[in-house]
């Protein structure tokens, strides 16, 4: 597809639970990011890929956080033993390259853990 | 520790008229702005930008003005129309790490 593809839309899991969420980036774009939009919040920054550098992961809030990106392309974010406070939308985006700053966003997976 | 922060969540506007939407941030390395506008239950897109070396780029009904010694940067919509009603948030980034979000301001504009 054209733009950044994100899935599950929608996620509703029980406390404890392991989820995963899927990012399909941009074709060709280098850097992808994750961010979470928690209710009322704004865009809490979580785990940044550039190339095949190390990963930035400053901002993933506790080790059940982790994500991978496998071939320079599809990420995937793992939430181990899902809490409630995991409830968010979580955003992935992509860019060209590191210096634009602009970034191109998916829809979000909106994930509700009961 | 927020370093980007939007103090108004929600600003009003008649349709016409100039919105104005602010932004402060406390890092002095950032050197990069961004503006974003997210819809309901769609992702955020890119709006507009502007480096440190600049103080002001338009593009269109949209100008972005960056004052460094302040460490504030503003959005400015003329004229606003319904249209544009939506969150927009500002972000910022330092030599092209990852963008800082502030917390977003709600636009309404109003008939």
């Amino acid at each position: 597809g054209a733009g950044v593809s994100q899935s599950p839309s929608n996620k509703v899991t029980e406390k404890g639970k392991d989820v995963e969420l899927r990012c399909d980036p941009i074709s060709g774009h280098t850097a992808l990011y994750w961010y979470r939009q928690s209710l009322g919040q704004g865009l809490e920054f979580l785990i940044y890929f550039q190339g095949n550098s190390a990963p930035d992961k400053s901002g993933l809030p506790s080790d059940r956080f982790s994500a991978e990106r496998t071939g320079g392309s599809v990420s995937t974010l793992t939430i181990q033993r899902t809490q409630q406070e995991d409830s968010a939308v979580y955003l992935c985006a992509s860019s060209l390259h590191r210096n634009t700053g602009e970034l191109f966003f998916g829809e979000g997976s909106r994930l509700t853990v009961l | 520790d927020q370093q980007v922060k939007q103090n108004s969540p929600s600003l009003s506007v008649q349709e016409g008229r100039i919105s104005i939407l602010n932004c402060d941030y406390t890092n002095s390395m950032f050197d990069y702005f961004l503006w974003y506008k997210k819809y309901p239950a769609e992702g955020p897109t890119f709006l507009i930008s502007i480096s440190s070396i600049k103080d002001k780029n338009e593009d269109g009904r949209f100008t972005v003005f960056l004052n460094k010694s302040a460490k504030h940067l503003s959005l400015h919509i003329v004229p606003s129309q319904p249209g544009d009603s939506a969150v927009y948030f500002c972000a910022a980034s330092s030599r092209g790490n990852k963008l800082t979000f502030g917390t977003g301001t709600q636009l309404k504009v109003e008939l």
